[in-house]
């Protein structure tokens, strides 16, 4: 079964306005963790924002802010005031026990986001 | 502090050859993953290590072998390439703060097998 559900492959928003990403997750485990990664056509990946599973708020990171909803296990990103530079394939990720020992990400499919000038 | 940091960037390779993927990071993390990235699609995790000298298998290990005799290395072996490990590949390392698990990614290693 799918931990993580991004069910945009692709969005498109107006320059300057907001949009918000989807993302929901599935996992037993009481602690865990959200991440959400840019990766710009050059291919590397880049942190965004990172909200914990017992966060009381909303995480924001500058103009990126995430949608924390823990009953309905989703977590969407929100990017206010668009800009060009925002168009990239954005990611979703979940941190998860591995192996008692360590954790690993679950990565989202993904969403290509592009902004219209 | 140049981070995570990958060579090659880009490689092709025949079916059968084999070759290391490099991989080093200047943080002194003690978690060090591998990751392959395919078409539309997002991470998987490969291999992963704790620390020097311990090593794991993820969610894809087949065809792929790791070692981490230090903190800084942590380089991923293809033995045999297939053309079904054409792909990118990220090798990321990572902290454990408090709740908070945040990786750092390397550039990536576009990797053909032909």
């Amino acid at each position: 079964a799918q931990k993580i559900t991004q069910t945009q492959p692709g969005m498109f928003v107006q320059e300057k306005e907001a949009v918000t990403l989807d993302c929901t997750y599935d996992t037993s485990d009481p602690s865990y963790g959200l991440f959400w990664y840019k990766q710009p056509s050059s291919g590397e990946m880049i942190f965004l924002i990172y909200q914990g599973s017992y966060d009381q708020q909303n995480a924001t990171e500058g103009r990126y802010s995430l949608n924390f909803q823990k009953a309905r296990k989703s977590a969407n990103l929100v990017i206010s005031a668009s800009q060009l530079g925002d168009s990239a394939m954005y990611f979703c990720a979940m941190r998860e026990a591995w192996m008692d020992s360590s954790y690993k990400l679950i990565f989202g499919s993904g969403t290509r986001l592009l902004v219209r000038p | 502090n140049a981070g995570v940091t990958q060579t090659p960037k880009f490689q092709v390779l025949k079916t059968g050859q084999s070759m290391t993927l490099q991989c080093a990071q200047d943080m002194n993390h003690e978690y060090m993953s591998w990751y392959r990235q395919d078409p539309g699609m997002g991470l998987r995790l490969i291999h992963y290590s704790v620390g020097a000298g311990i090593t794991d298998q993820g969610e894809v290990p087949n065809g792929y072998n790791v070692s981490r005799s230090t903190t800084e290395d942590f380089p991923l072996r293809l033995l045999s390439a297939a053309p079904s490990q054409t792909s990118v590949y990220f090798c990321a390392s990572s902290e454990l703060a408090g709740d908070r698990y945040e990786q750092y990614f390397g550039p990536g290693t576009r990797l053909t097998v032909t």
